[in-house]
């Protein structure tokens, strides 16, 4: 089974549109961690924020915020008033810990943003 | 250097070559995964070093995957006898500590293409 859905394959908007990036997980650890990538054309990707399971509060940072439902297994990721310097292709991840071999982070399948000037 | 740093940026072997992708992390990183990224798919586990202790290698497709990580640094991502599914962009990250939440720092890649 997947461990984290990206439902939204690709999602073009206009430039100063607000869009949002879905991301749902499943995992059966009480202690995980949630992130988000980009990873623009150039290849490497970019860490944006990371989120504990306990730690359920809204964060905003610019333009960026993120909507973490613990309810739901979802961690959406909103940009507001896109620029084109947002296309990429945006990765969800969850890390959960593994006795005896250490870390495993799972990522989505992606979603492609195309900010359309 | 200042970020994780893999070569050759591309490589194009042909089928049935044996292919070698060099992953040096940023200094001082105890973590290091190699994924493998197909073309319009999110990376794809494949092995995690602690130092230079392989502590899983459960994502290697198959046998003809290893990967070492000798003095617990530099690592090299080696395929033998590369087949045309093994063409992909193969990333390597590192990590400063083992602990969960810690955030990966990615390279740039390394473009493999199997003829």
């Amino acid at each position: 089974a997947q461990k984290v859905t990206q439902a939204q394959t690709e999602i073009s908007v206009v430039e100063k549109e607000d869009v949002t990036l879905d991301c749902v997980y499943e995992t059966r650890d009480t202690t995980y961690y949630l992130f988000w990538y980009k990873q623009p054309p150039s290849g490497e990707l970019v860490f944006l924020i990371r989120r504990n399971s306990f730690d359920e509060q809204n964060e905003i940072s610019g333009r960026y915020s993120w909507n973490f439902q613990k309810s739901t297994s979802s961690f959406n990721f909103t940009i507001t008033a896109s620029q084109v310097v947002d296309s990429a292709v945006y990765f969800c991840a969850l890390s959960e810990a593994q006795i005896g071999t250490g870390n495993q982070f799972y990522f989505g399948t992606g979603t492609s943003l195309t900010v359309i000037p | 250097g200042a970020g994780v740093s893999q070569s050759p940026r591309y490589k194009v072997a042909k089928r049935g070559q044996d292919v070698a992708l060099r992953c040096d992390p940023i200094s001082g990183h105890v973590s290091l995964f190699w994924y493998q990224q197909a073309l319009g798919q999110g990376p794809e586990f494949l092995t995690y070093f602690q130092n230079e202790a392989q502590l899983d290698k459960s994502g290697l497709p198959s046998d003809r995957f290893f990967a070492e990580r000798p003095e617990g640094s530099v690592s090299t991502l080696k395929i033998q006898r590369t087949q045309q599914e093994d063409s992909a962009v193969y990333l390597c990250a590192s990590s400063l500590t083992s602990a969960t939440n810690e955030k990966l720092f990615f390279g740039s890649g390394t473009q493999l293409s199997v003829l």
